[in-house]
């Protein structure tokens, strides 16, 4: 079945130094790819996805390529701010779109 | 702000007793799905409706049920809890089914507590 893998957290950071949380994903088909934040006590917001093959998603600075050959979809971000603090859920979603599959999330903590 | 809304935020109850978390998606959503969240499973997938018809079940148990009413509203209930079900349940809604409709948007979740 589907899958995703994430990089286990915490991963600790000083503020803007460069972030990368990787992420592996198997899955049949052809999957669109997502990348969620949930701040403490909060929901899950989408930061942003990708639904083919070389496409960059981007938002607040966060990006993220699909790569079908190596099958990753790694978030990077060239400067963090403490209030990135979150956790992050890697996720993907194939054929008709029936259900996320998740990763475990990596919990960042962006310290000044 | 993503448009989804579910009530209650905070439920506590003691076990095998039932309650019912409810959900409204985004204006024009006619999917609706349900997650739960809990330390040890993490994210997983319970159930779909789409346009009031049940379209997918995942790891959901018997004792859940849930339902998509025609104003398209969902809830969710949960009988003979266990202290195991204390977790937090999300909604979340898409546009439609299909390539085009597959972003799910996420509601601040309910935070249930079985004592």
């Amino acid at each position: 079945g589907d899958s995703v893998t994430q990089m286990e957290g915490p991963v600790t950071l000083s503020e803007e130094a460069f972030l990368t949380i990787n992420c592996t994903y198997t899955a049949t088909g052809y999957p669109s790819l997502f990348w969620y934040v949930q701040y403490p006590g909060e929901g899950l917001q989408l930061l942003l996805k990708a639904t083919k093959a070389d496409d960059k998603g981007s938002n607040k600075g966060f990006e993220a390529t699909y790569r079908k050959e190596t099958t990753s979809f790694h978030l990077e971000k060239g400067s963090v701010q403490v209030s990135d603090s979150a956790v992050y859920f890697c996720a993907l979603v194939t054929g008709g779109g029936n259900k996320l599959t998740f990763g475990t999330g990596t919990q960042l903590k962006v310290e000044l | 702000d993503s448009g989804v809304t579910q009530t209650p935020k905070h439920l506590i109850t003691a076990t095998g007793q039932r309650v019912t978390l409810r959900c409204s998606p985004r204006s024009g959503d006619l999917s609706v799905y349900w997650y739960q969240q809990s330390l040890d499973q993490g994210l997983q997938f319970l159930i779909q409706y789409y346009n009031g018809e049940e379209r997918a079940k995942g790891n959901i148990l018997e004792r859940f049920s849930a339902q998509q009413f025609p104003d398209l509203h969902s809830e969710l209930n949960l009988s003979s809890l266990e202290l195991g079900d204390s977790a937090l349940y999300f909604c979340a809604s898409s546009a439609r089914q299909g390539a085009s409709a597959d972003t799910q948007y996420f509601g601040p979740g309910t935070r249930l507590t079985v004592l």
